[in-house]
C-alpha cells in the first residue's frame, strides 16, 4: 500500500516567491496534518484536517501560510510570500481513527530553502 | 502549555546493550502516547503505541506507561548500530481529536 506522498522532495526558492506543497495522505484516512520541523523548535503542528475541514490552524505561524484540503486525497500548504526563516523540513501525516486509534503516518517530507 | 518533555541526549550505548529512552508529559488526560523513530534526513516512522499501564512489547522494543507518575519510556534490547535514530515521544491531549503533542527527541548513539 502506498503511504503517505509529498511533493516536490526539495524546493529551493528565492525570498518574496510564493511556494506550493502538496500532500496525498493514505487512502481512507480521515486525519490529515501538516507539521514543520527545525533544529531550533523540533517538530511543530501547523494544522489539521479531519474529512477535509480545517480542524485547528493555530500553529500557523502568520498570514502568509495557508492551507487548503479540497478533497479526501490532495492538500495543499502555500506560503506567500516565502522568507528564508521559513527554510525547514515539512512533513505531512494521516490517520485513521476508525481504525487505529491516533497514530499517525508520516510523508517523506518537503525539505524547503528560501535564499 | 501542554508539553512533552524528553533529553535530548546523545544518548551513547554500546551495542548489545539495552537503551533507556525516557519521556514525562504535563497533561494528566492523556490517554495515547507513541513513539517514533527518526533517522536523519528522513520522515519519523511510528515504533509503539501504548495506551495502558504497564508495558507494551515488540520485538526488541518495550514501551512502559506509568500514568500515575505521567511516564512514558521505550527500552530497546540488543542494541544494534542501526538503532542509531532520534526518537520523538508524542502524547495525543484530551479533548483534541487526534492531535499529537511531540517532545524534541533523544539522539540515541549505538557504538560498536
Amino acid at each position: 500500500d502506498a503511504g503517505v506522498i509529498q511533493s516536490p522532495r526539495h524546493e529551493v526558492t528565492e525570498m518574496g516567491q510564493e511556494v506550493t506543497l502538496r500532500c496525498k495522505p493514505i487512502s481512507g484516512h480521515d486525519y490529515l496534518f501538516w507539521y514543520r520541523q527545525t533544529m531550533m523548535r523540533g517538530l511543530e503542528l501547523l494544522i489539521y484536517f479531519n474529512n477535509n475541514v480545517p480542524i485547528d490552524d493555530s500553529g500557523m505561524p502568520e498570514d502568509r501560510f495557508s492551507a487548503k484540503m479540497p478533497n479526501a486525497s490532495f492538500s495543499t500548504l502555500k506560503i506567500q510570500p516565502s522568507e528564508p526563516r521559513d527554510s525547514a523540513v515539512y512533513f505531512c501525516a494521516s490517520s485513521d481513527t476508525g481504525a487505529a486509534g491516533d497514530e499517525q503516518f508520516f510523508g517523506p517530507g518537503t525539505r524547503l530553502t528560501v535564499l | 502549555q501542554k508539553e512533552v518533555e524528553q533529553n535530548s541526549g546523545p544518548l551513547s550505548v554500546p551495542e548489545g546493550a539495552i537503551a533507556s529512552l525516557n519521556c514525562t508529559y504535563s497533561d494528566r488526560g492523556s490517554q495515547s502516547f507513541f513513539w517514533y523513530r527518526q533517522y536523519s534526513g528522513k520522515s519519523p516512522e511510528l515504533i509503539m503505541s501504548i495506551y495502558s499501564n504497564g508495558d507494551k512489547e515488540d520485538g526488541r522494543f518495550t514501551a512502559q506507561l506509568n500514568k500515575a507518575s505521567q511516564y512514558v519510556s521505550l527500552l530497546i534490547r540488543d542494541s544494534q548500530p542501526s538503532d542509531s535514530a532520534t526518537y520523538l515521544c508524542a502524547v495525543k491531549n484530551t479533548g483534541t481529536a487526534s492531535k499529537l503533542t511531540f517532545g524534541t527527541g533523544t539522539r540515541l548513539q549505538v557504538t560498536l
